[in-house]
């Protein structure tokens, strides 16, 4: 069985630009979380969704932060204007349902803004 | 929100040696689990553990609910057990679970 997904591994973009990260979640599993991990720190939650719907996103910056589930599958999370402080790792967790099950974590995308 | 405290913030053993790390959370939670990071910053879920006790191979975790405490136990440690170990726990508020992770116990095992 694969595993989550994350694309691309790494990206280092200038403060102000866009950027979008990808994830593919295991197969058959609804739940899906986006994180971001700074250094030294635990993962935070930024939005959950069940399906397409997204369900916990009280976190996400939503001034600057958008994020997508077409179809209850794949997601992707974008950032845009990137600012100096979003430099850290991006982290997707999938799991088959609320409170069901253990997640899963991709390897996750390391963002460095300069 | 619920606080999560892991204790110790770091440890150091020499392979071979048994170690518990501990997590603490301030409120009621409807599950907690234990991860363990890689070095190479993957996160590998270890136990799914809201209550009770679970072994798996030289490692078992505990959980008692009721006195808001879990501990995970690493048993004739190896030098891939390295790494930054987590524990998270979901609490039901207002129909939402919040994931919420501790800061983790930095663990170095030397050969």
């Amino acid at each position: 069985e694969a595993g989550v997904v994350q694309s691309p591994r790494y990206k280092i973009i200038e403060k102000k630009q866009p950027v979008a990260f990808w994830c593919n979640p295991i197969s058959g599993h609804n739940t899906l979380y986006w994180y971001l991990q700074n250094l030294g720190q635990g993962p935070e939650l930024l939005i959950r969704y069940e399906n397409e719907e997204a369900v916990d996103d009280s976190q996400l910056p939503k001034d600057r932060f958008s994020a997508e589930r077409l179809k209850g599958v794949d997601s992707t999370l974008k950032i845009q204007p990137a600012e100096l402080g979003d430099s850290a790792v991006y982290l997707c967790a999938s799991s088959l349902g609320l409170n069901k099950d253990t997640q899963y974590f991709g390897p996750g995308t390391r963002l460095t803004v300069l | 929100g619920i606080q999560v405290e892991q204790s110790p913030p770091d440890l150091i053993l020499q392979e071979g040696a048994n170690s518990t790390l501990r997590c603490n959370f301030s409120d009621s939670v409807n599950n907690l689990q234990w991860f363990h990071q890689n070095p190479w910053g993957q996160l590998i879920n270890l136990f799914y553990i809201p209550s009770g006790t679970k072994q798996n191979g030289r490692l078992s975790a505990t959980t008692v609910a009721t006195e808001r405490y879990s501990l995970l136990y690493i048993s004739s440690s190896q030098t891939t057990d390295s790494g930054v170990y987590f524990c998270a726990v979901e609490q039901a508020s207002g129909g939402s679970y919040i994931p919420t992770f501790g800061r983790g116990t930095s663990l170095i095992v030397h050969p």
